[in-house]
C-alpha cells in the first residue's frame, strides 16, 4: 500500500524568508503523480502545485517549487518570499494509475504540516 | 456549477440520531471522494467511488458509516446513530480522471451533541 508521511507537525517563517516542508513517500510504482494542497482557515483545500513522476524537471509555480527525488522519494515543497497568506496547513498527496482493484488512482494524503507565517 | 457543492454547511444532530451529509461534485468528473478532518488532523479517507467501478470503502470507520453515489454523480454519506466521536469536518473532492488534480468542497462541520 501506498504511505504518505509528513514528518514536520508545524513549521513556521518570517515574512519574506523561505520555508520548505517535508514529505516522503512509499511506493513500488514507477509511474506516479504528487501533489501540494493548501488548507487556510476557510477549510477549502486548494492545489498548489502537481508533479508527474516520470518527469525530471522539478515543478514551479511562480513562489512555489517543489524539490523531487525519485530514487529518495522525497518531495519537499519550497515557498519563496513568504507572505502571510501563505499561513495554512499543507498537505502532501499521491496517486498512481496503476493501482489495481478499487484503489485506481485513489489519493492518499499525509497528515499535514501547519505552517505559521509571522510578520 | 462551477465546483463542488457539500450540504449543509453545518450541522447539530443529538447523540444516536442519523445524518445524511451531499456532495454534488463537477459536472463530468468520474472519481468522488470524502474524507473526514478532525480539529486541527489530517485527513482520514473515508470512501473513493471511480466511475461504474466498485466503491474503495475501506476507510470507513463502522458499519453506521455508508455512501451512495447515484447515476455518478450526486454522493451521499450517512452517518447512523451517531456519537460524538463523529464529531469532524466532512470533505468532499472529485476529480476528472484518475490521475487529475482533485477539487474540493468547502466541507460540512458535524457537531453531535
Amino acid at each position: 500500500a501506498q504511505t504518505v508521511t509528513q514528518s514536520q507537525p508545524e513549521m513556521s517563517v518570517q515574512e519574506a524568508e523561505t520555508v520548505t516542508l517535508s514529505c516522503t513517500y512509499d511506493t513500488s510504482e514507477s509511474d506516479y503523480y504528487l501533489f501540494w494542497y493548501k488548507q487556510p482557515p476557510s477549510r477549502q483545500m486548494i492545489l498548489v502545485i502537481r508533479q508527474e513522476a516520470y518527469k525530471q524537471q522539478n515543478a514551479t509555480e511562480n513562489r512555489f517549487s517543489v524539490n523531487f527525488q525519485k530514487a529518495a522519494k522525497s518531495f519537499s515543497l519550497k515557498i519563496s518570499d513568504s507572505q502571510l497568506g501563505d499561513a495554512a496547513m499543507y498537505f502532501c498527496a499521491y496517486t498512481s494509475p496503476n493501482a489495481g482493484g478499487t484503489s485506481y488512482g485513489k489519493l492518499t494524503f499525509g497528515q499535514g504540516t501547519i505552517l505559521t507565517v509571522h510578520p | 456549477g462551477a465546483g463542488v457543492s457539500q450540504s449543509p454547511s453545518n450541522k447539530v444532530t443529538e447523540k444516536g440520531k442519523d445524518v445524511e451529509l451531499r456532495c454534488d461534485p463537477i459536472s463530468g468528473h468520474t472519481a468522488l471522494y470524502w474524507y473526514r478532518q478532525s480539529l486541527g488532523q489530517g485527513l482520514e479517507f473515508l470512501i473513493y467511488f471511480q466511475g461504474n467501478s466498485a466503491p474503495d470503502k475501506s476507510g470507513l470507520p463502522s458499519d453506521r458509516f455508508s455512501a451512495e453515489r447515484t447515476g455518478g454523480s450526486v454522493s451521499t454519506l450517512t452517518i447512523q446513530r451517531t456519537q460524538q466521536e463523529d464529531s469532524a469536518v466532512y470533505l468532499c473532492a472529485s476529480s476528472s480522471s484518475q490521475f487529475g488534480k482533485a477539487f474540493f468542497g468547502q466541507g460540512t462541520r458535524l457537531t453531535v451533541v
